[in-house]
């Protein structure tokens, strides 16, 4: 079946630093969504990217979708202690089951 | 507010003592589904419900039954619970396929 993989699994930086998280898979994806999990909380979405190609920013946060649908990115700019979290990729399977990424856990020292 | 409640929130049991994890949305979402959380593997689906009286099977369904008699109430049946199905389950809804999907607030399940 589909797998989505994500690297790396985990990431140490120093509050202000960028980080970057990548998300790829064994076949092409319908579409992808990025999820951040705080310590303890639950899943809550970002972002959907549907086009290959596609760029989407919001404020520090930068989203990518490969030209061949394949991969995924999300880069912080100027890392925050509020970023500190785990940051999920999944992908809709053309809309039937959601299949997720593993996760990149942030750690944000100040 | 818009949300997806679940309930119990936190669970010890026994294995085999069948049990049910609740969960209700109030956002009139079609699509709603359950995964379980395990320390390096992620979210897996354990099922998924596209409508009323239609439900299909996730990657990891193995010892779990669900539901869907009203579009608002999606239950998780564990009928009977064993050590490995010890996880953090989380309850989802959506408007449809493939759109933003709304979390409740987990349940942890410990299995003895």
């Amino acid at each position: 079946g589909q797998q989505v993989m994500q690297i790396p699994q985990y990431q140490h930086v120093q509050e202000g630093e960028d980080f970057t998280t990548y998300c790829n898979s064994s076949t092409t994806l319908s579409n992808i969504q990025w999820y951040k999990q705080r310590p303890g909380g639950h899943p809550v979405f970002l972002i959907q990217l549907v086009k290959s190609g596609e760029v989407k920013k919001q404020k520090r946060l930068t989203f990518q979708f490969g030209e061949a649908k394949k991969n995924s990115s999300l880069h912080i700019t100027a890392t925050q202690t509020t970023d500190v979290g785990t940051y999920f990729c999944a992908d809709n399977n053309y809309g039937q089951n959601f299949v997720f990424g593993p996760g990149t856990r942030l750690s944000v020292l100040p | 507010e818009a949300q997806v409640t679940q309930n119990p929130r936190y669970l010890i049991t026994v294995t085999g003592k069948k049990l049910t994890v609740t969960c209700s949305q109030n956002m009139n979402h079609e699509y709603m589904s359950w995964y379980r959380q395990d320390p390096g593997l992620g979210l897996r689906q354990i099922y998924y419900s596209m409508n009323v009286e239609v439900t299909d099977k996730g990657d990891v369904p193995e010892g779990y039954k669900v539901s869907r008699k009203e579009k608002r109430n999606f239950p998780l049946i564990l009928e009977s619970p064993s050590p490995n199905q010890t996880s953090l389950y989380f309850c989802a809804s959506s408007l449809a396929t493939g759109v933003r999907a709304f979390f409740g607030q987990g349940t942890r399940l410990t299995v003895v």
